[in-house]
């Protein structure tokens, strides 16, 4: 346990539908990373976070994600309207201060229908 | 643009054989090197990593890993593999020049046979 959370666990929805992720960061880490993994493939970078603010969105987040961090704890990850192609595991991951280690959540593994 | 290649996909190693796992990277700015391992339906797991000074570093569960710039390369090792350390490895790249991102390889899939 590296003392990141991610809810939920496993996500399976339909197409079309709305879905939310959340994560709950190592309590004293103001940098917050998403990244998304499919089957096969490393993870690749979506967004982060220091403290509340987005500082930088990848190309792969189309204007269906949308990534919040309120008060800089957690931070939620929405994907409107989904697609087949959204099914993926999502990782969290939380880093103190500008520099060091990136300690990652389990992970949620989303699936479209 | 900077990416990072792990070209095996799969390794297959006898329980007691030793193991290296191929990491090269292509990286525009002074790089901190990552190796995690991931088990099935699982995050992350941080094995060891690199970000300045002696080029061989220790990590846990008696693995190692040697930075070598000229190369560019990171490649993990282990002396003596054991049922447990079967596994997906990745290598990943990151750096404050960028945000700290990481850049991660495709995988490489460790089978370990008894």
């Amino acid at each position: 346990d590296t003392g990141v959370s991610q809810d939920p666990r496993h996500k399976i929805t339909k197409r079309g539908q709305n879905v939310t992720f959340r994560c709950d960061p190592i309590s004293e880490h103001n940098r917050l990373y998403w990244y998304r993994q499919t089957l096969g493939q490393g993870p690749e970078f979506l967004t982060y976070f220091q403290n509340e603010a987005q500082l930088e969105k990848s190309r792969l987040l189309s204007d269906r994600f949308s990534a919040e961090r309120p008060k800089g704890s957690f931070s939620t990850l929405e994907i409107q309207r989904t697609e087949q192609g959204d099914s993926a595991m999502y990782l969290c991951a939380s880093l103190p201060g500008g520099a060091g280690t990136q300690y990652f959540g389990p992970g949620t593994r989303l699936t479209v229908l | 643009a900077q990416s990072v290649t792990q070209p095996d996909i799969h390794i297959t190693v006898s329980e007691g054989a030793s193991l290296e796992l191929r990491c090269n990277y292509s990286y525009g700015a002074t790089p901190y090197l990552f190796w995690y391992v991931q088990s099935p339906g699982q995050g992350l797991q941080l094995l060891l990593k690199y970000f300045s000074g002696d080029t061989l570093v220790q990590g846990i569960k008696g693995f190692e890993a040697e930075f070598k710039r000229s190369q560019s390369s990171f490649n993990l090792r282990k002396p003596s593999v054991h049922w447990s350390d079967a596994a997906e490895y990745f290598c990943a790249v990151g750096s404050m020049e960028y945000g700290n991102k990481l850049v991660f390889g495709a995988g490489t899939i460790l089978r370990v046979k008894s």
